[in-house]
């Protein structure tokens, strides 16, 4: 079955700065690789994904690229604010079956 | 997006006890899945709710301890059976549109002493 490692598990930023969290799968079959935010208290929040077709998304401060052959994705979240501390989840996919999920990253953004 | 209401948000209860978790979603999907997240923990998924048959369990888990129902395709049920505090955890609902993409309820921290 798929396995998804992810790094780092914490991450500390001064606040304006860039962080990038990186995931490797081992299903080459996979197709979909969602990242989501948790906060404390909440559910996980899906912030972007992309699909195999895809290198690159972006969506304001964050972006996600894929890189098949190498199996690995990641997320840059840039200019990063105090509100962006959560931790965070990476997870992949292989059609219409449950999402496997990394172990999270713990961002926090010093003001 | 769905919107995913899960019921209760928390709760605290006996060694012995059941408590049954309510999952309602807004618009009819594919897929739903109950997920467990230990403290500081990632996601472990329980199950697969099947709509009109029984749940499909991950290993480790199983149907007496678990019980899921899923009777139509915006709601579900997990059931924590005999509780003890190793059960004390949050316990997440999933879903998953036909495209792949997967939501989640805000949780249930569920708390046994």
């Amino acid at each position: 079955g798929e396995n998804v490692e992810q790094h780092p598990s914490t991450l500390s930023v001064q606040e304006g700065d860039s962080a990038v969290i990186k995931c490797t799968y081992s299903d080459s079959a996979s197709n979909y690789f969602p990242w989501y935010k948790q906060e404390l208290g909440k559910g996980p929040q899906l912030i972007i994904d992309i699909r195999s077709n895809v290198g690159e998304k972006k969506d304001q401060r964050i972006a996600v690229t894929l890189n098949k052959t190498a199996k690995h994705f990641s997320l840059h979240i840039t200019e990063t604010q105090p509100e962006d501390s959560a931790v965070y989840f990476c997870a992949a996919i292989r059609g219409n079956t449950p999402l496997v999920f990394g172990k999270g990253t713990r961002l926090s953004v010093i003001a | 997006s769905a919107v995913i209401s899960q019921k209760p948000s928390r709760d605290i209860c006996q060694r012995g006890t059941s408590l049954t978790i309510q999952c309602q979603v807004d618009s009819q999907v594919t897929m739903m899945f109950w997920y467990r997240q230990q403290p500081g923990q990632s996601l472990t998924l329980i199950a697969t709710a099947n709509q009109g048959s029984e749940a499909t369990y991950e290993s480790g888990f199983v149907i007496d301890k678990f019980p899921i129902s899923r009777p139509n395709l915006t709601f579900s049920t997990l059931t924590v059976s005999n509780m003890s505090p190793e059960d004390s955890s949050i316990y997440l609902c999933s879903v998953e549109y036909a495209n792949t993409e997967a939501f989640f309820g805000q949780g249930t921290r569920l708390t046994v002493v």
